[in-house]
């Protein structure tokens, strides 16, 4: 069982700030990894896929990469709108077992 | 565009069942899978399961075996998930997800808030 550990578990920044997130597997899980956002009262919303490839629509301060066991996503210049919690997730087999990180929160300084 | 509509709140007793129902439009599923993660209130997401809808194969978390049983109705494109012998720890929301052939959740429902109390 792949386990997926997120640091720090919080980020305190202030807006134009940069955010740098990790995500560690405990064993290879080559690129696929993928990271979401979350905010309150929502459900989660996929960002980033396959370590580095941003979902369509996402804003280009957006970024992530990485590869094995070790996996960044970066947000160059944060927006208040960026302040939320971010999970990274992997899967394994068919049907997707789907694990995920225990998230980072990105708080105001 | 993928859109999954969920069924809506529930309160449950302990010990008794529950069913959240996901009726998804608007996509193809048959290179996919939807699976189920829950999130207790202020915790982190927890996969419980899942199925792939063209074949109707299903697997379940190990903590869940037992208590969830995940069907696809692919005449309406409805997904279901059952869970049984409810405790007050299962209060959580509940989301259906379509995962990607890479296993990446790119579509979510809105949530099923399901509270478990006496």
């Amino acid at each position: 069982e792949v386990v997926l550990t997120q640091s720090p578990a919080t980020l305190s920044l202030s807006p134009g700030e940069r955010a740098t997130l990790s995500c560690r597997a405990s064993q290879s899980v080559s690129t696929f990894l993928h990271w979401y956002q979350q905010k309150p009262g929502q459900a989660p919303r996929l960002l980033i896929y396959d370590a580095s490839n941003r979902v369509s629509g996402i804003p280009a301060r957006f970024s992530g990469s990485g590869s094995g066991t070790d996996f960044t996503l970066t947000i160059s210049s944060l927006e208040p709108d960026d302040f939320a919690i971010y999970y990274c997730q992997q899967r394994t087999n068919w049907p997707p077992e789907l694990t995920f990180g225990g998230g980072t929160k990105v708080e105001f300084k | 565009q993928v859109h999954l509509v969920q069924s809506g709140a529930e309160v449950k007793k302990p010990g008794s069942s529950v069913t959240v129902s996901c009726r998804a439009s608007g996509g193809t599923f048959s290179a996919s899978a939807i699976c189920w993660v829950r999130q207790a209130p202020g915790l982190g997401l927890e996969w419980m399961g899942g199925v792939i809808p063209v074949f109707g194969t299903t697997n379940y978390a190990q903590n869940f075996q037992g208590r969830v049983t995940i069907t696809a109705d692919e005449s309406t494109g409805t997904f279901y998930l059952d869970l049984k012998s409810l405790r007050s720890e299962d209060t959580a929301v509940y989301y259906c997800v379509r995962a990607g052939e890479v296993g990446s959740a790119d579509y979510w429902g809105q949530g099923t808030l399901v509270t478990v109390s006496s």
